[in-house]
């Protein structure tokens, strides 16, 4: 099974600041996922990665398949910024889903 | 536009009764997924369902059950056996074994 490590837990940081959140997972994956969770509970998905890098406005994820790493950076962050991000990774093969980080909870402060 | 919708998204229930938590996606997914969530930890799978009439249990699916009658519906049953019932659910539909997982907006169960 698949144990999947984020760090840091929290987060706080001041607007404007580069924001780094690091993801570690023990198993190889056929892809990981980077979501989003909001105070509300709802969860949306930023990114979904199998190897390099993509980029959406100012979050950009990364994926080291060799390292079994991934991040996600956010430039410029902004109070609305702030939610627990949540690191996922489905394993080769099967349907079972996907095993959790426990979440980056983020606060940026004005 | 197409998503998943989770109903009710707050849930009050007496000790000892089941609950049923809806979820209905329009994505035409065939795999669909519960999840619990706690708080300081992961989100854990309860049951998925690859296909129509067909169901798995995941990580912590003592004391729940569902049915796939219909590929847009995945509804969860918290029976009276589920220990710890109180937590935030969430559904999840993908296409099976790859794709992006989209997720409803969650219920959040308070058994009391």
């Amino acid at each position: 099974k698949n144990e999947v490590e984020q760090s840091p837990q929290n987060l706080t940081a001041q607007e404007g600041e580069f924001i780094t959140i690091n993801c570690s997972y023990s198993v190889g994956i056929s892809a990981l996922h980077w979501l989003q969770q909001h105070p509300g509970g709802g969860i949306v998905s930023l990114f979904m990665l199998s190897s390099g890098k993509k980029k959406h406005g100012r979050l950009i994820a990364t994926i080291n398949i060799q390292e079994k790493h991934s991040s996600l950076h956010i430039t410029a962050s902004h109070p609305r910024d702030s939610a627990v991000y949540i690191c996922a990774v489905r394993s080769g093969g099967g349907a079972d889903g996907l095993t959790f980080g426990k979440g980056t909870h983020l606060i940026i402060q004005p | 536009d197409g998503g998943i919708t989770q109903s009710p998204k707050y849930l009050f229930r007496k000790e000892g009764q089941n609950v049923t938590l809806s979820c209905e996606q329009n994505l035409n997914h065939d795999a669909m997924y519960w999840y619990r969530q706690d708080p300081g930890q992961g989100l854990r799978l309860i049951y998925y369902s690859q296909i129509v009439n067909d169901f798995q249990k995941g990580d912590i699916a003592e004391g729940y059950s569902v049915s796939r009658e219909k590929k847009e519906s995945f509804p969860l049953t918290v029976t009276s056996a589920q220990k710890n019932p109180t937590a935030f659910y969430l559904c999840a539909s993908s296409i099976p074994r790859q794709g992006e997982a989209f997720f409803g907006q969650g219920t959040r169960l308070t058994v009391v």
